[in-house]
C-alpha cells in the first residue's frame, strides 16, 4: 500500500501561472486535508473534505480551490500563483471517525517566482 | 488560528538524556495529539490523549494532559540521534486539527 502520495514533489512557478497539486490515498479514508507549512508557523489548514463531493474552507483558503470528485483523490488548485504561496504543501487523510490520527503525505515544495 | 503553542521553540540535548516539551492551548478539547516531523518529510502521528486521560505512554514517549491548565507535555526518554526532529501538538477543532508551530529537538551524539 502506498498510503498517501502527493504529485508533484517540487515545482517552480512564475507569478500568475496556475497549477494543480494531486493527493491520492489508498486507505479508503473519508476525510482529506490540505495544509501549507511555512517556516516558524507550523501547519495551517487550507481546505478540507469530509467525503466525496464535499469540500470546506480552512484557515487560509484564499487563492486556492479544491475538488474531491473521487474518494481517493483530493486536488488543490492555484489559479493565479503569487509569491506568497511559496510554501510546502501537505496532504493528510483521516479514517472518518472524527479527530483521530491523520496520515500525511511527503509534501510538495512550491516556489513561486 | 493556531490553538496549540509549543514551548520551547528549540531544544538541544545529549544522546541518552530526556527531552521535555510543552503545549498550551486556549479552548476546551476532546483530544490532543503529538506528531513528529523529520527534516523534509511529512508529519507522523506519535500519540493521542483524550480529554478524560491524564497520562499515556508509548515506548519511550510519555504524554501528560492537564485540562485545568490547558496544557500537555511530551517526554522522550533516553533520547537517540534518530529523535532529532520537530514535534507538534495538535488539538481538535470540529472536523479539523489545529497545529502549533512546533519544538525543534536536536539530539547530539
Amino acid at each position: 500500500n502506498a498510503g498517501v502520495t502527493q504529485t508533484p514533489k517540487f515545482r517552480v512557478l512564475k507569478t500568475g501561472q496556475s497549477m494543480t497539486l494531486l493527493c491520492a490515498q489508498d486507505m479508503n479514508h473519508e476525510y482529506m486535508y490540505w495544509y501549507r507549512q511555512d517556516p516558524g508557523m507550523g501547519l495551517r489548514l487550507i481546505h478540507y473534505s469530509v467525503g466525496e463531493g464535499t469540500t470546506a474552507k480552512g484557515e487560509v483558503p484564499d487563492g486556492y480551490n479544491v475538488s474531491r470528485l473521487k474518494k481517493q483523490n483530493f486536488l488543490l488548485g492555484l489559479e493565479s500563483a503569487a509569491p506568497s504561496q511559496t510554501s510546502v504543501y501537505f496532504c493528510a487523510t483521516e479514517l472518518g471517525t472524527r479527530l483521530e490520527t491523520q496520515y500525511f503525505g511527503p509534501g510538495t515544495r512550491l516556489l513561486v517566482l | 488560528s493556531q490553538q496549540g503553542e509549543e514551548d520551547p521553540q528549540a531544544l538541544s540535548i545529549q544522546e541518552g538524556e530526556n527531552a521535555t516539551m510543552n503545549c498550551s492551548y486556549k479552548t476546551s478539547i476532546n483530544n490532543l495529539q503529538w506528531y513528529r516531523q523529520n527534516s523534509g518529510r511529512g508529519l507522523v502521528h506519535l500519540i493521542l490523549i483524550r480529554s478524560n486521560e491524564r497520562e499515556k505512554h508509548s515506548g519511550r514517549l510519555r504524554v501528560t494532559l492537564d485540562t485545568s491548565k490547558k496544557s500537555s507535555s511530551l517526554l522522550i526518554t533516553a533520547s537517540r540521534a534518530a529523535d532529532t526532529a520537530s514535534y507538534f501538538c495538535a488539538t481538535d477543532d470540529d472536523y479539523k486539527l489545529s497545529f502549533g508551530a512546533g519544538t525543534t529537538v536536536t539530539v547530539r551524539a
